[in-house]
């Protein structure tokens, strides 16, 4: 099983700073077949980036995500009021793990 | 609009049984992977099972191996979780979700509390 890491577990920024949110996997994440995702209180995740990458459908282009094999980043170019969430990592590439999240608060 | 509605959650006691479902519409539900995923605070996000298209093809994670049966009714646009021999660790949030580069819809959520 790939164990994903992510640091820090909670980031204190201001709005308008910029955030960068790391993941680290165990092992070789084949394929670079990583996701982040955003989570709010009450509501379901909801997909940002894919294949460590590529952004999905309407999200912002403040959000991007970089690196490969087992090191992986999530950087918020400038974190608006509604950025302010949990942010997780997930492998898709052996069976499906997820990290145990990142919160990003208000400082 | 893609979407996703889960139901069929509640309070259980250790050893029962609950099956949850899920309605898809807004796509066609028949062409994709679908998956359960559940989170706890103690655990986190779990991924739980997932079949493929025609339904052939199941996985589990192993602590729910041969307790939990994931199924899908393509002509209803449905999805099932049937959860047998509940345990207290089964205490979760249970969300359906679209299997696509992760998972890029997900239902509302479904609470599961397994208690005496």
């Amino acid at each position: 099983e790939i164990v994903l890491t992510q640091s820090p577990g909670t980031l204190s920024l201001s709005p308008g700073e910029r955030a960068t949110l790391s993941c680290r996997a165990s092992q070789t994440v084949m394929n670079n077949l990583l996701v982040w995702y955003q989570q709010k209180p009450g509501q379901a995740p909801r997909r940002l980036i894919s294949g460590a990458s590529s952004r999905a459908s309407g999200i912002p282009d403040r959000f991007s995500g970089s690196g490969s094999g087992t090191d992986f980043t999530l950087t918020i170019s400038g974190l608006e009021p509604e950025d302010f969430a949990v942010y997780y990592c997930q492998q898709y590439a052996t069976l499906k793990t997820f990290g145990q999240g990142t919160k990003v608060e208000i400082k | 609009e893609v979407q996703l509605v889960d139901s069929g959650g509640g309070l259980v006691q250790p050893g029962g049984s609950l099956r949850l479902s899920c309605v898809a519409s807004g796509f066609s539900f028949r062409s994709y992977w679908m998956s359960w995923v559940r989170q706890s605070p103690e655990k986190g996000l779990e991924w739980v099972a997932n079949l493929n298209e025609d339904g052939s093809k199941k996985y589990y994670v192993d602590s729910v191996k041969g307790r939990f049966t994931i199924s899908r009714d393509n002509a209803e646009k449905s999805l099932y979780l049937e959860m047998n021999s509940l345990r207290v660790e089964d205490t979760a949030v249970y969300y359906c979700a679209r299997d696509s580069a992760g998972y890029d819809a997900w239902g509302q959520g479904a609470v599961v509390t397994v208690s005496s």
